[in-house]
């Protein structure tokens, strides 16, 4: 089951404007929504995350909205620049999962032309 | 410099044999997983261990097995009765305060990754 989907296996943006990567969720337990950036061959690294209390976290040009009752939360990445070009991963976690923690989307690749 | 170690970065089996991949941390965390990303794919848990010498499976535990002998160590084996091993695996440790996952990042970092390819 896929609790957590991006539907948009990639995205294209050019350098300087405004990139926006969506992800969906179905369950209602989540409370926490991360956000991980992946190059290839590497690990996921830690990007921005939301708490379920907030409707929006911003840090610097990153910033995460969360639309609790349309189950959908949003990255806006404002400039976009070469160096963002990535596989960005959406999560989310729920109290009940314990130690089983993380769901996972499928990830959407972001290129950024210069 | 704290952080966790996947080896080897490639990895080449044969079908029919098992193959151990190799998981160190050293950031004291109690929860070790390990994933599997395939393409189109979110990463998806394999098994998962909260406390040494006790671990569970996840959601696609066929064909792996794990061990947790130490905190540290956390060696995740594809045996030959996983029917498409070729992916890229993806360790992981994660700690909590009080109980509670730490935020921003809900206390969780990943290793590098390792790739297996069957031959």
């Amino acid at each position: 089951d896929q609790q957590v989907k991006q539907n948009s296996p990639s995205l294209s943006v050019q350098e300087g404007r405004i990139s926006i990567l969506n992800c969906d969720y179905t369950n209602s337990m989540f409370d926490y929504f991360l956000w991980y950036k992946k190059y290839p061959a590497e690990g996921p690294t830690f990007l921005i995350s939301i708490s379920s209390i907030k409707d929006k976290n911003e840090d610097g040009r990153f910033t995460v909205f969360l639309n609790k009752s349309a189950k959908h939360l949003s990255l806006h990445i404002v400039p976009s620049q070469p160096g963002d070009s990535a596989v960005y991963f959406c999560a989310a976690t729920a109290p009940l999962y314990n130690n089983n923690d993380m769901r996972f989307g499928a990830g959407t690749r972001l290129t950024v032309k210069p | 410099d704290g952080g966790i170690t996947q080896s080897p970065k490639y990895l080449f089996r044969k079908e029919g044999q098992n193959v151990t991949l190799s998981c160190e941390q050293n950031l004291n965390h109690d929860a070790m997983y390990w994933y599997r990303q395939d393409p189109g794919q979110g990463l998806r848990l394999i098994y998962y261990s909260q406390i040494v010498n006790d671990f569970q499976k996840g959601d696609i535990a066929e064909g792996y097995s794990v061990s947790r002998e130490k905190k540290e160590s956390f060696p995740l084996t594809v045996t030959s009765a996983q029917k498409n091993p070729t992916a890229f695996y993806l360790c992981a440790s994660s700690t909590r305060q009080g109980g509670r996952p730490l935020a921003p990042n809900y206390g969780y970092t990943f290793g590098s990754g390792t790739r297996l390819t069957v031959v």
